[in-house]
């Protein structure tokens, strides 16, 4: 079955350290997107990338890097200088480049928090 | 600019129906709806393009008013299922390959 993978499910940290979510799509689609989600608020874009090798900054980018070094994975890593790195982190991906008419398709999420 | 959801939260019985509007002060192209459950990852319901189209399956359809900059979701005789928070995503003519999520709409549905 096609669809979007993402990892850990669960993930602890300690204050000063890196850590990397896993985002992996067999769905061939070209554009691959990370979002923020916080306790009763809505989703807020970190990064997105339209085409391997190239990724534009979101919304809250500061304290977060992403690679695009394969179509089917797009992994981001906060950094120590992401203040307030507790959240829900969810990735997505769609087909083409445009958001106007395609249907994004969001993974399970990974629950990051920080001790 | 993050478009504005209305209600905030909604109370429903099972087979009462709601209305949820999402407003932006920006040029619009699409807007699409999303249902998220809990601790889970949003799930697709439609998609309306600018045009004014009118589209639904089941008992939830939705709306697109170009000259509001507004769309809003219609839910007929809601089910147990229909709980969860609703949310719109917004692509205008500046924000090429991003959506802006509007900030949630609760929906409970009791007995």
């Amino acid at each position: 079955d096609g669809g979007i993978t993402q990892s850990p499910k669960y993930l602890f940290r300690k204050e000063g350290q890196n850590v990397t979510l896993s985002c992996e799509q067999n769905l061939n689609h070209d554009a691959m997107y990370w979002y923020r989600q916080d306790p009763g608020q809505g989703l807020r874009l970190i990064y997105y990338s339209q085409i391997v090798n190239d990724f534009q900054k979101g919304d809250i980018a500061e304290g977060y890097s992403v690679s695009r070094e394969k179509k089917e994975s797009f992994p981001l890593t906060v950094t120590s200088a992401q203040k307030n790195p507790t959240a829900f982190y969810l990735c997505a991906s769609t087909k083409r480049d445009s958001t106007f008419t395609d249907t994004q398709y969001f993974g399970p999420g990974t629950r990051l928090t920080v001790l | 600019q993050q478009p504005v959801q209305s209600p905030q939260a909604v109370i429903l019985r099972e087979g009462e129906d709601a209305v949820i509007n999402c407003s932006s002060s920006k040029a619009l192209y699409s807007v699409h709806w999303y249902r998220q459950k809990h601790g889970e990852a949003p799930v697709f319901l439609m998609i309306l393009l600018k045009g004014g189209e009118q589209k639904g399956h089941d008992k939830i359809s939705a709306s697109f008013n170009e000259k509001k900059q507004q769309s809003s979701l219609y839910l007929t005789a809601s089910q147990l299922s229909y709980s969860g928070t609703y949310f719109c995503g917004t692509a205008g003519g500046t924000s090429y390959g991003k959506l802006t999520f509007g900030q949630g709409t609760i929906l409970t549905v009791h007995p």
